[in-house]
């Protein structure tokens, strides 16, 4: 069965430093892996996605992540923290015969002034 | 171009009711997944609906049930509530494209539903 799991209940980091959100996975086949975002009393927004292609995708608000084959990892970046990045940040695979999306129990980001 | 909408925002129900939530998908797309989210965990799969059909389920009891119209909108209907129902029940839609789209999920802002 595909799952995902997000280490770090919360990560903590100061506004301007760089972040990372740590994310594994473990998939028959090729992984497609996805990242959403919550901010709260809100649904999830879509971040970015790993379909295929380069190991280092670009998405919104200036996030990034790294697919790592060997690690069976898709951690989540960002160059320089803003305080309104704090969120619940959420990975997650998809089903390989359907559009069902596995979440990872999340991690909270809170970025301090 | 509006995204998903869900109605209600908020409900509160007692032990032994019924619910019945609603979701309009994003203009375009004609897919509809429904994910219970219990607090502090993350979204869980309920079931999928393409073509008014649902298409997959996941590991949910049969008192939780649903509908696609041929809008694409979609129904969540959940019988004899428990307290272990309350939950933030998220609507996400997607094109199938052949139901292998790499395309993402957009949700909606949720149903929080309360049961007493």
């Amino acid at each position: 069965a595909q799952s995902v799991a997000q280490p770090e209940d919360q990560v903590n980091v100061a506004e301007g430093n760089p972040l990372t959100v740590k994310c594994t996975y473990s998939v028959s086949g090729n992984p497609y892996l996805f990242w959403y975002v919550q901010y709260p009393n809100r649904g999830l927004q879509f971040l970015l996605k790993y379909i295929t292609g380069d190991n280092l995708v670009k998405g919104s608000y200036g996030f990034e992540a790294e697919f790592n084959k060997s690690q069976t990892s898709f951690h989540l970046k960002k160059p320089s923290a803003l305080v309104s990045d704090s969120a619940l940040y959420f990975c997650a695979v998809r089903d390989l015969s359907f559009q069902k999306l596995v979440f990872g129990t999340g991690t909270r980001l809170l970025v301090s002034p | 171009d509006a995204g998903v909408t869900q109605s209600p925002t908020h409900l509160i129900k007692t032990r032994g009711q019924q619910v019945t939530l609603r979701c309009s998908p994003k203009s375009g797309h004609d897919t509809v997944s429904w994910y219970q989210q219990a607090l502090g965990q993350g979204p869980q799969f309920i079931f999928q609906y393409y073509e008014e059909e649902e298409r997959q389920r996941g590991n949910f009891p049969d008192r939780f049930s649903g509908h696609q119209f041929p809008n694409y909108s979609s129904e969540l209907n959940v019988n004899a509530l428990l307290l272990g129902d309350s939950a933030l029940y998220l609507c996400a839609s997607s094109l199938a494209a052949g139901m292998r789209s790499n395309q993402p999920q957009h949700f909606g802002d949720g149903t929080r539903l309360s049961i007493l």
